[in-house]
């Protein structure tokens, strides 16, 4: 079965220091998502691609960069983490930009301490 | 752009009585409304959705209903039970959506099933 997996599961960092999380689709989906998980603010996007070499930036990108190698990856990379990054993270899939479920991965926990 | 309001935050029921959760939503260019459930520790999870086209569509025990004219839809459980204790996210974008259209999610509601 086609699946979206996420890894780490939890990670915590310190201040500064650059992190990567990786999302890895199975499904073969052009349209890669990744939100960030907070209390009383729901699932806000950080950044998107709909295809190799494309990206573009949500609601809440700065802090944040996506690159996009090939159909199948989409890594999430804090350049310098900051305690506010502090959050679970999700990545997502879909077959088409808007009118299409998204298929979305686990999640990261990640803590910066 | 689009702005998608969900109510309540919380919600707790009886097992068996039924569970409402109301989602509005700004941009009358929006076509497609999906449901998520997301269970503790897991992504969210599509249980239904609907188009502008229909004004109701129906799953056992789920139902989503749409209203165009107020712009508002929402997810009915009937019969609950406790698996059905969870978070439900609305959500709402156009199925034919450009590169600066988002899929806008509600906050998310909090539904507890009481024993």
């Amino acid at each position: 079965d086609a699946e979206i997996t996420q890894s780490p599961r939890h990670k915590i960092t310190e201040t500064g220091r650059q992190v990567t999380l990786a999302c890895h689709q199975t499904w073969n989906h052009n349209n890669m998502f990744w939100y960030r998980q907070d209390l009383g603010h729901g699932l806000r996007l950080i950044h998107y691609s709909y295809g190799v070499q494309d990206t573009n930036k949500g609601e809440v990108s700065d802090g944040y960069s996506v690159s996009r190698s090939n159909t199948e990856d989409l890594p999430l990379t804090l350049e310098s983490a900051a305690s506010s990054q502090t959050s679970v993270y999700f990545c997502a899939s879909s077959v088409s930009p808007g009118g299409s479920p998204l298929h979305f991965g686990n999640g990261t926990r990640l803590t910066v301490t | 752009g689009e702005n998608v309001e969900q109510h309540p935050s919380t919600l707790s029921v009886q097992e068996g009585d039924s569970a409402v959760i109301k989602c509005t939503y700004s941009d009358s260019a929006s076509n497609y409304f999906p449901w998520y459930k997301q269970e503790l520790g897991k992504g969210p999870q599509l249980i239904i959705d609907i188009r502008s086209n229909v004004g109701e569509k129906k799953d056992q025990r789920i139902a989503v209903t749409l209203n165009k004219t107020a712009k508002h839809f929402s997810l009915h459980i009937t019969e609950t039970q406790p698996e059905d204790s969870a978070v439900y996210f609305c959500a709402a974008s156009k199925m034919r959506a450009n590169r600066d259209d988002k899929i806008i999610f509600g906050k998310g509601t909090r539904l507890h099933i009481l024993p």
